[in-house]
């Protein structure tokens, strides 16, 4: 699967935009782009996921970069719940040599910890 | 909202024992997974399944291991002889359908392993 770039970590204060970044250059032009998360003590949760256009939904939106090297998961307003570990994750597609079974492959993710 | 369930939430065997891991994926779904996280770690696929036989495994998933769907809504995973190595929390998914498309991976609370 093709490999994506995220930060370690990142803080947020409560009821404040959260932009986080992930960065996949490598991406193939049928790989999906996929955000997961995982709280404490759970399991990973899908958030969001796109190939090409901006999208949004009840949890969070992902904007796209034009040339698809770069992606970004917005939470409008943060709020402690959304305190997790952030998984970007690419699927699908030629760089999954075309018979990944739909396995999600996992790097470290970005720690987001939301400040009251 | 459907989920998938595990059970037990915490297994605690001793080194050299048989355990079997059990999982309830959503009702409807097709293609089955099982994930696990060494703590602190991040978060490793195992196996996937469809079909009533393994699609893709990963080198962890060794001669060790099984998994099987006994019955029409259980999936289960074997571990044959544990290793401390092993101890893990363990991840059960589903999705209604699989490659290529996008579709979205359930997972379960998890099971916690420990083995002594």
């Amino acid at each position: 699967d093709a490999k994506t770039t995220q930060p370690n970590s990142m803080e947020s204060n409560e009821e404040e935009p959260v932009h986080l970044p992930c960065n996949h250059s490598t991406i193939s032009g049928t790989d999906y782009i996929h955000w997961y998360r995982q709280l404490p003590s759970q399991g990973p949760e899908y958030v969001i996921h796109g190939l090409t256009s901006n999208v949004n939904n009840r949890m969070a939106s992902l904007a796209i970069a034009e040339d698809r090297k770069s992606s970004t998961l917005i939470l409008h307003r943060a709020t402690l719940r959304d305190a997790a570990v952030y998984y970007c994750i690419l699927r699908g597609g030629a760089s999954a040599g075309g018979t990944s079974y739909g396995k999600l492959t996992f790097g470290q993710g970005t720690i987001l910890t939301v400040h009251p | 909202e459907p989920e998938v369930t595990q059970t037990p939430s915490h297994q605690v065997t001793q080194m050299g024992q048989e355990v079997i891991l059990r999982c309830v994926p959503i009702s409807n779904h097709l293609y089955f997974y099982w994930y696990r996280q060494i703590l602190g770690q991040k978060v490793e696929f195992l196996v996937s399944f469809y079909n009533n036989e393994i699609s893709e495994k990963s080198e962890i998933f060794d001669d060790q291991f099984s998994v099987e769907r006994p019955d029409g809504s259980n999936f289960t995973l074997k571990i044959r002889s544990t290793k401390l190595e092993d101890s893990a929390m363990y991840f059960c998914a589903s999705t209604e359908r699989g490659y290529p498309t996008a579709d979205t991976q359930y997972f379960g609370p998890g099971t916690r392993l420990t083995v002594l």
